[in-house]
């Protein structure tokens, strides 16, 4: 069975950093593209970033470009997205998602996460 | 960026009701269009890719269609289990956007 466990979110003051993780485990993780998606409360889905099977292709929204940075660890089988500069308008659940195929070009989702909350509040 | 717009925002029907659900893209997106479900409090579940193919495990009652710009997703018997919000998301081009949704409520 495919699960994809978040951690990391929590309330962090605008400026600040903070780091999201993603545990998977029920496929072979080296062989798929994975994701973040986010949605903001009560609002739709915003796709965030896209990383390869070996990180070598990676795509950002342009409305994280420069303040976040994703990254995978294929031998830990965990995603993560390092978010730096954060905003009020970053307040969402962030979900990760994992890819039908290798690449992340014509991307789209099969098995998502429950998410992890973060919000940006002074 | 292609824009995703679905209609309606939101729509009342009852169970056994057929119910459609349209998505416009901005530009032509060929058949790179894929439809979600999302139930309160849950992750979005997959339900159709490339416009039309089905999802292993997905009840029957969904399909999808279209190409270039207009697609549609139909649920040919509204069940209990379907109320939801359904999204559309082009896989065309980066970056990968979604429509608003659409929140299908019991009438």
């Amino acid at each position: 069975e495919v699960q994809l466990v978040e951690s990391g979110g929590g309330l962090v003051q605008p400026g600040r950093s903070l780091r999201l993780s993603c545990a998977a485990s029920g496929f072979t993780f080296d062989d798929y593209a994975m994701h973040w998606v986010r949605q903001a409360p009560g609002k739709g889905l915003e796709w965030v970033s896209g990383i390869s099977w070996n990180s070598g292709s990676i795509g950002y929204a342009d409305s994280v470009k420069g303040r976040f940075t994703i990254s995978r660890d294929n031998a830990k089988n965990s995603l993560y997205l390092q978010m730096n500069s954060l905003r009020a308008e970053d307040t969402a659940l962030y979900h990760c998602a994992k890819d039908r195929g290798p690449t992340v070009t014509r991307a789209h989702f099969d098995y998502w996460g429950q998410g992890t909350q973060v919000t940006v509040s002074s | 960026d292609i824009q995703m717009t679905q209609s309606p925002s939101s729509l009342s029907a009852s169970v056994g009701d057929r119910v459609t659900i349209t998505c416009r893209a901005s530009q032509s997106i060929s058949s790179y269009l894929n439809w979600y479900q999302q139930k309160p409090g849950k992750a979005p579940k997959l339900l159709i890719n490339a416009a039309s193919s089905l999802q292993s495990g997905v009840p029957s009652r969904f399909s999808g269609s279209g190409s270039g710009t207009d697609f549609t997703l139909t649920i040919s018997s509204l069940q209990p289990e379907d109320f939801a919000t359904y999204y559309c998301q082009q896989s065309y081009n980066p970056p990968w956007t979604f429509g608003q949704g659409t929140k299908v409520e019991i009438k």
